[in-house]
C-alpha cells in the first residue's frame, strides 16, 4: 500500500461545478498535512495548508480526518484556470514528506 | 527576486557522463531538498538537508551526491549517468521540518535527459 493515495482522474468538469478530492494516509504519526498545485511542465506550489479544524480560502477547503487517515479538498465554482495536478502531502515531524501522485482536473467551458 | 532558483534550467548529456544541478535558496530557510520527477509524473522526495546536515536519504543510487556548502545552497552531482535518470529534478526548501513550517518552496526544475 502506498503511504499516501489519491485518486488519479482525471476528473473533467464543467465551469462552475464543484468538484472535490480525496487523499488518504497510512502513517498515523503524520503531523502537518497540505494540498499542492502543479501547472503542465511547472512546479509544484502550495495551493494550502490543511488544518484540524479544517479551512477555507475563497472557493478552496480544505479538511482534515485523523481517525480515518485521510484529506480532502473541495474546489467551488470551477473555474478554468483550476485546471491543473492537485497533488496532496504529508509529513512527519522527521522532515520526511511524501506526495500522492496527483488528481489531474481539466475544468472545460 | 527568485525565491529558489535552479541551473542548468535543461540538461541533455551522454550515458556515462558526470553532471552537477545547483540550487539556491534567498528565503533564509533551514532545510533544503531534491525531487525526482519521472515521465509518469511521480514526485519523489531524494534527500533533505537541515541547517546543512543530511536529514532525510531516500534510497537513490550512491552515483547521486547532494552537498550543501551553506544554507542556502544545495547541490546534487550525478555520476555515470544512465538512461533512467532522465526526468525533472526539483529542489526545495522550508523554514524547518515541521508544522506549518514545513511549507516547501520549490524550483522552476531542470530537465535532464541521457541519451
Amino acid at each position: 500500500r502506498k503511504e499516501v493515495e489519491q485518486d488519479p482522474g482525471p476528473f473533467n468538469v464543467p465551469e462552475g461545478a464543484t468538484v472535490a478530492f480525496n487523499c488518504t494516509y497510512s502513517n498515523s504519526a503524520s503531523q502537518s498535512f497540505f494540498w499542492y498545485r502543479q501547472d503542465c511542465r511547472k512546479e509544484p506550489k502550495l495551493l494550502m495548508s490543511v488544518y484540524s479544524s479544517g479551512n477555507e480560502d475563497g472557493r478552496f477547503t480544505a479538511q482534515l480526518n485523523r481517525a480515518s487517515q485521510y484529506i480532502s479538498l473541495l474546489i467551488r465554482d470551477s473555474k478554468l484556470s483550476d485546471s491543473a495536478t492537485y497533488l496532496c502531502v504529508v509529513n512527519t515531524n522527521a522532515g520526511k514528506s511524501t506526495f500522492g501522485d496527483g488528481t489531474t482536473l481539466t475544468v472545460k467551458p | 527576486d527568485t525565491a529558489v532558483s535552479q541551473t542548468p534550467k535543461y540538461l541533455v548529456t551522454q550515458m556515462g557522463n558526470d553532471k552537477s544541478i545547483k540550487c539556491e535558496q534567498n528565503l533564509g530557510h533551514d532545510t533544503m531538498y531534491w525531487y525526482k520527477q519521472d515521465s509518469k509524473k511521480f514526485l519523489k522526495i531524494m534527500f533533505s538537508y537541515n541547517n546543512k546536515e543530511l536529514i532525510i536519504n531516500e534510497t537513490v543510487p550512491n552515483r547521486f551526491s547532494p552537498k550543501s556548502p551553506d544554507k542556502a545552497h544545495l547541490n546534487l552531482h550525478i555520476n555515470s549517468l544512465e538512461l533512467g535518470d532522465s526526468a525533472v529534478y526539483f529542489c526545495a526548501s522550508s523554514r524547518s521540518t515541521s508544522g506549518r513550517a514545513n511549507e516547501q518552496f520549490f524550483g522552476p526544475g531542470t530537465r535532464l535527459t541521457v541519451l
